[in-house]
């Protein structure tokens, strides 16, 4: 099983949508969940740390279940500009500096 | 403030030759990373450095050696490129080792 799963879409969906893409991790002990979102042939960028209450910036929300040991996220109202691969990242914290990437999920909007 | 830098962008290297990647980053981080991105594989963990002074394996280091010349900078050099380290590479930096930002990429293809 991979440390971290993603279902690798492609997610095509129309302008003013929401969607949500969903991320599993295996390692129960993993303290600090992230999203980034990387634009064709660019380098990845944090969009959002995840936190266990959940967090909402803008239109993205982030949730994470640490019983089922998976991690959402939820585009609103989504724009031509969201359009990219949106890669959830988990980490065993504690200052160990091991970071795992998924794969990604790749995100189209279309007009 | 130019975050993570790399050099250079693009390579193309003949089977057997030496090259070195270098990356630098401005913001005082401790900790610095190499990864590779291949097609359908996502972000793979070369080395990384936890501070100055300091290198580690990660997942895939076979063929891949760094050094950690000073705080700011951590360079990657293939000994005796093969076709399988055809990717793109990037450098990345963080405080903790959580929240990383990564440099624009190197390119590389090997014959």
């Amino acid at each position: 099983r991979k440390e971290v799963e993603q279902d690798p879409g492609p997610f095509n969906v129309p302008e003013g949508a929401t969607v949500a893409f969903n991320c599993t991790y295996s390692n129960s002990a993993s303290q600090s969940f992230f999203w980034y979102r990387q634009d064709c042939r660019k380098e990845p960028k944090l969009l959002m740390s995840v936190y266990s209450s959940g967090n909402e910036d803008g239109r993205f929300t982030a949730q994470l279940n640490r019983a089922s040991q998976y991690i959402s996220l939820l585009i609103r109202d989504s724009k031509l500009s969201d359009s990219a691969t949106y890669l959830c990242v988990v980490s065993l914290g504690g200052g160990y500096q091991k970071v795992t990437f998924g794969t990604g999920t790749k995100l189209q909007v279309i007009p | 403030n130019a975050g993570v830098t790399q050099t250079p962008k693009f390579q193309v290297l003949k089977t057997g030759q030496s090259m070195t990647l270098q990356c630098a980053q401005d913001m005082n981080h401790n900790s610095m990373y190499w990864y590779r991105q291949d097609p359908g594989m996502g972000l793979r963990l070369i080395y990384y450095s936890a501070s100055e002074g300091t290198t580690d394996k990660g997942e895939v280091p076979n063929g891949y050696n760094v050094s950690r010349l000073n705080k700011r900078e951590f360079s990657l050099r293939l000994e005796s490129a093969a076709p399988s380290q055809t990717s793109v590479y990037f450098c990345a930096s963080s405080y903790r080792g959580e929240t990383q930002y990564f440099g624009p990429g190197t390119r590389l293809l090997v014959l």
